[in-house]
């Protein structure tokens, strides 16, 4: 089945020690996104990519950085992790071929800094 | 700008009782609407969504919602709930533009169905 895999599920990391989370997509979709989604709250794009187009939401802070090698994977860099990264990061997806609105999600990795 | 209300941060309900979740937006361009759920500790599952037509949208898993343009609302309901439906819903907006659409979730209701 054409999916969102996002790798790990879970992740610890250690207060400024670098960590990437990964994404990747069978489903050939142009378009990638990231969100951050703390407990109890909604998702909060992060940033997005259209092909290699990078766009960034305004209050995304500068510790949050991407890279899309290619159209399958998406990475999430967070340069020092603080507290108040742990979240949920869900990856999705969506294509602006027919249907385009619609976003296709990630299980999602969540974090956990100590 | 655009924003959404989900009006009730939990809603408790006895199973295979009806159930509607509330869910109110703001938006001064047309609008796609969408409802997510999402279980512990998954992302997030399309239930149902209105681009346009037909302001009845049946979705998944027995779920309906209804647009209406007047009240700016977008109501989910289900006539009869399972143990299975609990879960977080999330009601957003987007307006899609240049290839890609910016979803805007409101803060999510907890649905919690007893036995």
């Amino acid at each position: 089945d054409a999916m969102v895999i996002q790798n790990p599920r879970y992740q610890v990391t250690q207060f400024g020690k670098p960590v990437t989370l990964s994404c990747s997509q069978t489903l050939n979709h142009n378009v990638m996104y990231w969100y951050q989604q703390k407990s109890s709250q909604a998702p909060k794009l992060l940033f997005h990519y259209y092909d290699k187009d990078f766009n960034n939401e305004a209050d995304t802070p500068d510790n949050f950085q991407s890279r899309r090698p290619n159209t399958s994977f998406c990475f999430l860099d967070i340069r020092s992790p603080g507290l108040g990264d742990a979240a949920m990061y869900l990856c999705a997806t969506s294509s602006p071929k027919g249907g385009g609105e619609t976003q296709y999600f990630g299980p999602g990795t969540r974090l956990l800094v100590l | 700008a655009q924003s959404v209300t989900q009006l009730d941060s939990q809603v408790p309900v006895f199973e295979e009782a009806p159930v509607e979740l509330r869910c109110n937006y703001s938006s001064s361009v047309s609008v796609y609407l969408f409802w997510y759920v999402q279980y512990p500790n998954q992302g997030l599952q399309l239930l149902l969504k209105y681009l346009s037509g037909s302001t009845l949208v049946k979705g998944i898993n027995g779920f309906e919602a209804e647009f209406n343009k007047s009240q700016t609302s977008f109501h989910l309901r289900k006539p009869s709930v399972h143990i299975s439906d609990t879960a977080e819903y999330f009601c957003a907006v987007s307006s899609f533009s240049g290839g890609y659409n910016k979803l805007i979730f409101g803060a999510g209701t907890r649905l919690a169905v007893h036995p």
